[in-house]
């Protein structure tokens, strides 16, 4: 079955630095990749998707890549600043399943 | 545009005990989904609707039933409720099914509790 992968619990920064958070999957080739941002309280929101046809996308101070030979999408947030603190999850196609498959996200803390 | 509202937001059950988690969506959306959350474990999908009069188990359906009561609407019900089913339970929608690239939008989500 997939297995999707978030290699840190949580990672702290300084404000300013660029965070870097890691989505790793397996048995599986999706056919595009989802991040979401969860904040303490309250249901996940979608930040970004990327097909499998796309090395990167941007949006603002967010980039995410895709490597389908890695197996392994990485989420950058530039400039970080402390509202950018939350819990950040990656989610890939489930497949003929018509769902999603959400790692177990990663929390990121930038502190000032 | 309230997008997807759940009620209610707090509940607590004793063990054996019966309840039916609401979610509405007003965003004209096809498919909904029940998840839910546990400290360690991520979301994991309970049931999920791809169309009006269709539902389709996930990957924790045990213990759950469902309703999708119109397009607006899909219902999560316990009907005897086990101490191991406290957690956060999200509802989610989505203009078509997730597997073809459309993004979910998720309610505020019901905390329950089992004692």
């Amino acid at each position: 079955s997939q297995k999707i992968e978030q290699n840190s619990e949580a990672l702290n920064i300084q404000e300013g630095k660029t965070a870097t958070l890691t989505c790793n999957y397996t048995n599986y080739s999706p056919a595009y990749l989802q991040w979401y941002r969860q904040d303490p309280g309250r249901g996940p929101v979608f930040l970004l998707l990327i097909r499998e046809n796309e090395k990167e996308k941007r949006k603002e101070r967010l980039k995410v890549t895709f490597d389908t030979t890695l197996k392994q999408s990485l989420f950058h947030i530039t400039a970080s600043q402390p509202a950018d603190s939350a819990t950040y999850l990656c989610a890939l196609d489930g497949g003929s399943q018509g769902n999603l498959i959400f790692g177990k996200g990663t929390k990121l803390s930038v502190k000032p | 545009n309230a997008g997807v509202t759940q009620t209610p937001k707090f509940q607590v059950l004793k063990t054996g005990q019966s309840m039916t988690l609401q979610c509405a969506q007003d965003m004209n959306h096809n498919s909904m989904y029940w998840y839910r959350q546990d400290p360690g474990m991520g979301l994991r999908l309970i049931y999920y609707s791809a169309s009006e009069g269709t539902t389709d188990k996930g990957e924790v359906p045990n213990g759950y039933n469902v309703s999708r009561l119109n397009k607006r609407e899909f219902s999560l019900r316990l009907e005897s409720a086990a101490p191991s089913q406290t957690s956060v339970y999200f509802c989610a929608s989505s203009p078509r099914l997730a597997a073809i690239g459309d993004t979910q939008y998720f309610g505020p989500g019901t905390r329950l509790t089992v004692l």
